[in-house]
């Protein structure tokens, strides 16, 4: 059963600790992407990672950092420095199909912060 | 560095009525892609469109692509109270293909 997983679906914290969101796939794909979206909004770039041991800032990474160590695993850190962490969190991977990268999300992680 | 921006925001319909959403973008695109949201769930992936294609069809999906205006429009024919979800329009990225960049979507809601 190919896919990515997103772990836990709910984040508690409290303000001013580091928490750490996991993402896994098994789909063979070499990127992966770090997605924040807020309410009635659309979609945030925060990190993405072209291949193991490289990745790149997105448009808001600041407060945030990420790993990868693994092809299957890119782990995204809030830290105490992300001003407005509150937030539902993407993960994706994507492959190269019919000349485009299709995009593939994980069920998300839903973070309170208070 | 957003550069799809879909049109309406919301919108409402009876069960069985076709739903039309549009998308527009700013820069020249190889390919633009439509995906679904359901209510706090991840994105699903529904239709990719290349720049030399004008239409393409997945089952009661309809997407066009008018390069010389910058725009692509969703259909949804007959559609069923499961449709009711975000549908977002996503552009590569200038000079990075991999990366794409999402509008703030199209709030579908089908009334039974």
């Amino acid at each position: 059963d190919g896919g990515i997983t997103q772990s836990p679906k709910y984040l508690f914290r409290k303000e001013g600790q580091n928490v750490t969101l996991s993402c896994e796939q098994n789909l063979n794909h070499d990127a992966m992407y770090w997605y924040r979206q807020d309410p009635g909004q659309g979609l945030r770039l925060i990190y993405y990672s072209q291949i193991v041991n490289d990745f790149q800032k997105g448009d808001i990474a600041e407060g945030y950092s990420v790993s990868r160590e693994k092809k299957e695993s890119f782990p995204l850190t809030v830290t105490s420095a992300q001003k407005n962490p509150t937030a539902f969190y993407l993960c994706a991977s994507s492959i190269n199909i019919a000349g485009g990268y299709e995009q593939y999300f994980g069920p998300g992680t839903r973070l309170t912060v208070t | 560095s957003q550069q799809g921006e879909e049109d309406p925001q919301a919108l409402s319909i009876q069960e069985g009525e076709n739903a039309t959403m549009n998308c527009s973008y700013k820069t020249s695109i190889n390919n633009l892609q439509w995906y679904r949201q359901n209510s706090g769930r991840g994105l699903v992936h529904l239709i990719l469109i290349r720049s030399n294609e004008r239409e393409k069809h997945s089952g009661r999906l309809r997407v066009t692509l008018d390069t010389s205006k910058k725009s692509s429009s969703l259909l949804i024919t007959a559609s069923r109270a499961a449709d009711t979800a975000s549908y977002f329009c996503a552009t590569p990225l200038s000079g990075s293909a991999r990366q794409l960049t999402f509008g703030s979507g199209t709030q579908l809601t089908v009334l039974p």
